[in-house]
This record gives structure tokens, sequence and C-alpha cells, in this order.
């Protein structure tokens, strides 16, 4: 399975724009890149899922270059309820799906 | 979206006793389920991929004698920690996939705070 690399850690005043980069070099060919969402105390939530280029839904936006070595959660307009540890993983979309967690990356949303 | 139900969300025990966690599927069925342990401020480790009708696969360093997974029928799955002790404390969230219902996406359960005496 690839292995992510994300920064260990971001803060962003409310209202602010974030995107936060994850990198996946050895993605394969029918790897999917998945982000979730984890609030202290609870399990991770599902936020968005692409192959390549841009996928848009109503909580945020993934961009995948070409190469889809990288790819980058973009959250409009952060609020406070944002706060939260986001994981990028990368995993056969038809496989095991035995996902391995990164570290994930700590969103500080400040007032 | 996909619901996954996992009871209890805390349980504290006393050492030596046992303790069963249970995950189910609400609006679909769920062929494979995955359990996870998280330790404070680290991430998800995977302890377990759980196939319906069959033994689960556990991952290394993860002793299948102190926790046994049981995956019943395709709506349910449950771990059981056997004579816990204090280091078996920890946060346990299971999460299920069915690729014909989520698109090969992972629900998760809200997870299970356990605490060993």
């Amino acid at each position: 399975l690839a292995k992510t690399t994300q920064p260990i850690s971001m803060d962003s005043y409310e209202g602010q724009e974030v995107n936060i980069t994850c990198s996946h070099n050895n993605i394969a060919t029918n790897d999917y890149i998945t982000w979730y969402q984890q609030f202290p105390s609870q399990g991770p939530r599902f936020i968005i899922q692409g192959y390549k280029t841009k996928v848009t839904n109503e909580v945020a936006s993934l961009f995948i270059p070409a190469d889809r070595k990288s790819s980058t959660l973009s959250l409009p307009r952060v609020s406070l309820s944002d706060t939260a540890v986001y994981y990028c993983l990368v995993g056969d979309g038809a496989g095991s799906y035995q996902l391995t967690f990164g570290k994930g990356t700590k969103l500080s949303v400040i007032p | 979206g996909a619901v996954v139900s996992q009871h209890p969300s805390w349980v504290i025990c006393k050492s030596g006793t046992s303790v069963k966690i249970e995950c189910r599927s609400l609006d679909f069925q769920a062929t494979t389920m995955f359990w996870y342990r998280q330790f404070p401020k680290q991430s998800l480790m995977l302890m377990a991929t759980s196939n319906e009708g069959s033994k689960a696969t556990y991952e290394q360093g993860v002793e299948k004698d102190k926790f046994l997974i049981n995956h019943a029928s395709l709506t349910l799955s449950t771990l059981t920690v056997t004579s816990a002790h204090p280091e078996d404390s920890s946060f346990y969230i299971c999460s299920a996939r069915a690729p014909a219902v989520t698109n090969e996406k992972l629900f998760f359960g809200s997870g299970t705070q356990l605490s060993v005496l």
C-alpha cells in the first residue's frame, strides 16, 4: 500500500480557505485517494474521494495532479468546528482495503 | 449515507475481565469490517480484518487469542477483549465496507473508549 506524508499540523483563522497537501509518491494505478476527518473521541468521517483531476462536494474539494503523486484537500472558509485531524489515505478501490492510516494533519482553526 | 453503529461508547472494567464491543452496519450489508485501536494523540492502527463467515485476519503483533473477532452476519461484527489488562486501555474503532453500496468507501463507528482498572 502506498505510504502517505502530510504536515503534522496547520493553523488557520476562521473564514479562510485551508489547503492540506498529501504526498503519495508510490500510488498504484488502481488506487483511489480518500480523505477522512476525525474529532477527538470519535470515529473518522469520510470527507471526499477521488481518482484524478478535481472532485468537489458540499464539504470540500480535492485536487489531484496528472501524476497523482500528491493530492490537496481544500476546505473553503473554515470555522471553529473544522478543528480536527485530517487523514489522507491511498488504497486499492477494488482490493482488500486494509488501509494504513498515517499520522494525519491536526488543523486548528483560530477565532 | 451508510451508518455504522458501535456499542458501547465507553466501558470501564476490572483487570482480568472480558469486554465485548459490537459493530453493526445499519443500512447496508458489510462483507468486510475492520477493527482499529487508537492511543491518545496517535493515529489509528489496524488490528484485524473481519470477513463474514470466515476467520478474521490479524495484523502482525496483534494477539488473536486476546482480541477475539466474530463476524457472524453481514451486519454484525464483535470484538472481545479477553482478560483485559490496563495496557489494553485504548480507543477501539470499527469500520465497514460494502462495495456494492458504499462505493468502496469506509464508514466508521463512533468508537469505544475502554478503560481497564
